[in-house]
């Protein structure tokens, strides 16, 4: 089966301190995961992804997540927030076995000054 | 501006009525999809076209729903005696080659059913 769970519905951070948003997923192949970012009135737009090269995935605008096959994680930070980083984020998998990309929830960034 | 365009954006229509919407990709793109997002869920996948085949169509496409791709240019989905069930975001991407490659999306068309 291929899923993905995001673990937090929301995440409140300030400007200038680390982010990060839990994602852990399920697959019955090799997965490529990504993570895309919504702002409002925007369209879904892809962050990141993994394809089984590099663990260490760096992104656009300072994030980067971590493939952990043994803890079956994706999870996405960034080292210090932006406002402009207030967004919902979802993390995505598709596995070879399957035709199409399952989405998590989301993650609502919330980012105070 | 070279990205996706969807049209229109908001859309209100009276229970039993039909609806179509219009999703115009990225001109190079060989693969188009259509997703619906309601509140609070993230984008499920509906369909998607390869050129101008349709090649996958999800179990929550029900026989209401039909999407065309003529020429592998723009596509339309359509809703036929819409239901209150149906309102939610219809969002709509495009892309070069398979699933592993980015999907770049368009803003949506919000579909309200009274």
């Amino acid at each position: 089966a291929q899923s993905v769970t995001q673990l937090d519905s929301h995440v409140s951070v300030s400007e200038g301190t680390p982010v990060l948003l839990r994602c852990n997923y399920s697959s019955s192949y090799s997965p490529s995961l990504f993570w895309y970012v919504q702002h409002p009135n925007k369209g879904l737009q892809l962050l990141l992804k993994y394809t089984s090269a590099a663990t260490l995935v760096k992104g656009i605008n300072g994030f980067e997540a971590e493939f952990k096959k043994s803890e079956t994680s994706f999870h996405l930070t960034k080292p210090s927030a932006h406002m402009s980083d207030a967004a919902e984020y979802f993390c995505v998998v598709w596995d070879s076995g399957y035709s199409t990309l399952t989405f998590g929830k989301g993650t609502m960034l919330l980012v105070s000054p | 501006d070279t990205g996706v365009s969807q049209d229109p954006r908001h859309k209100i229509t009276k229970r039993g009525q039909n609806v179509t919407f219009r999703c115009d990709p990225i001109s190079e793109h060989n693969r188009l999809y259509w997703y619906r997002q309601t509140l609070g869920q993230g984008p499920e996948f509906l369909t998607y076209f390869q050129n101008e085949a349709q090649l996958e169509k999800s179990r929550l496409l029900s026989d209401r729903f039909s999407a065309e791709r003529p020429k592998g240019s723009f596509s339309t989905l359509e809703i036929q005696r819409t239901e209150q069930g149906d309102s939610a975001m219809y969002l709509c991407a495009s892309s070069l080659g398979g699933w592993y490659n980015e999907q770049f999306f368009g803003p949506g068309t919000r579909l309200t059913v009274l």
